[in-house]
């Protein structure tokens, strides 16, 4: 199948500084990239979806000015978790859709002390 | 953000048991499908039906796509300790990103 990376695998930051997660399909092109944060013990919930070349598209309550999103090609998206809180642990995953079916990275785990 | 309701919670069974597991969706959807997620792992996909009524296997797992495009269920046959982890059904919309269950928890002792 189909393979999406992200890096780093997981993080450790400070409270108020910046993190960025790439999201990579490795062999395929994708115009939309999707992102999503799950917290311990939980389902995934849907942040927003990137599209390239345009603004992401943001779901309701999340920050668009704190997780900034950027799809620069058709294999890249990055999330920067600007100015991290305790509360933005959690495990992100991005996920890129091809002929109908929907491959996941293998998320990135942030931890801010 | 909207989720789809997925049943049962969580389930503990004896290896070589039966398993079944369910989402329903007050919503239609198109398209539905099913991931396992290890601990610390992103999802991998285990099944995806395409069309109401549909059946499809996966060796022994077996989903299907239900008649009224509102929910799906997924079984899996003579379970296997490396069963173990957290099953998700997923719904996808045209023009939308996948919707997700809450997962269904299995643990399977031998």
């Amino acid at each position: 199948g189909a393979v999406v990376s992200q890096h780093p695998s997981w993080v450790i930051c400070k409270s108020g500084t910046s993190v960025k997660i790439e999201c990579r399909s490795l062999d395929f092109q994708a115009t939309t990239m999707f992102w999503y944060r799950q917290f311990p013990k939980q389902s995934l919930m849907l942040m927003a979806t990137s599209n390239e070349g345009s603004k992401a598209t943001y779901e309701q309550g999340v920050e668009k000015d704190k997780f900034l999103i950027n799809h620069a090609s058709l294999t890249l998206s990055t999330l920067t978790v600007t100015s991290a809180h305790p509360e933005d642990s959690s495990f992100y995953i991005c996920s890129a859709a091809m002929t109908g079916r929907w491959f996941f990275g293998p998320g990135t785990r942030l931890t801010v002390l | 953000g909207q989720q789809l309701n997925q049943s049962p919670q969580s389930m503990f069974i004896q290896e070589g048991e039966d398993v079944s597991m369910n989402c329903t969706s007050s919503s239609i959807f198109n398209t539905w499908l099913w991931y396992k997620q290890d601990p610390g792992e992103g999802p991998v996909l285990l099944i995806a039906l395409y069309k109401a009524g549909e059946l499809t296997s996966n060796g022994r797992l077996t989903a299907q796509f239900g008649i009224t495009r509102k929910d799906s269920f997924l079984n899996i046959s003579a379970s296997i300790p490396s069963d173990v982890g957290i099953y998700f059904c997923a719904g996808h919309q045209a023009g939308t990103a996948l919707i997700f269950g809450k997962g269904t928890t299995l643990s399977v002792s031998s």
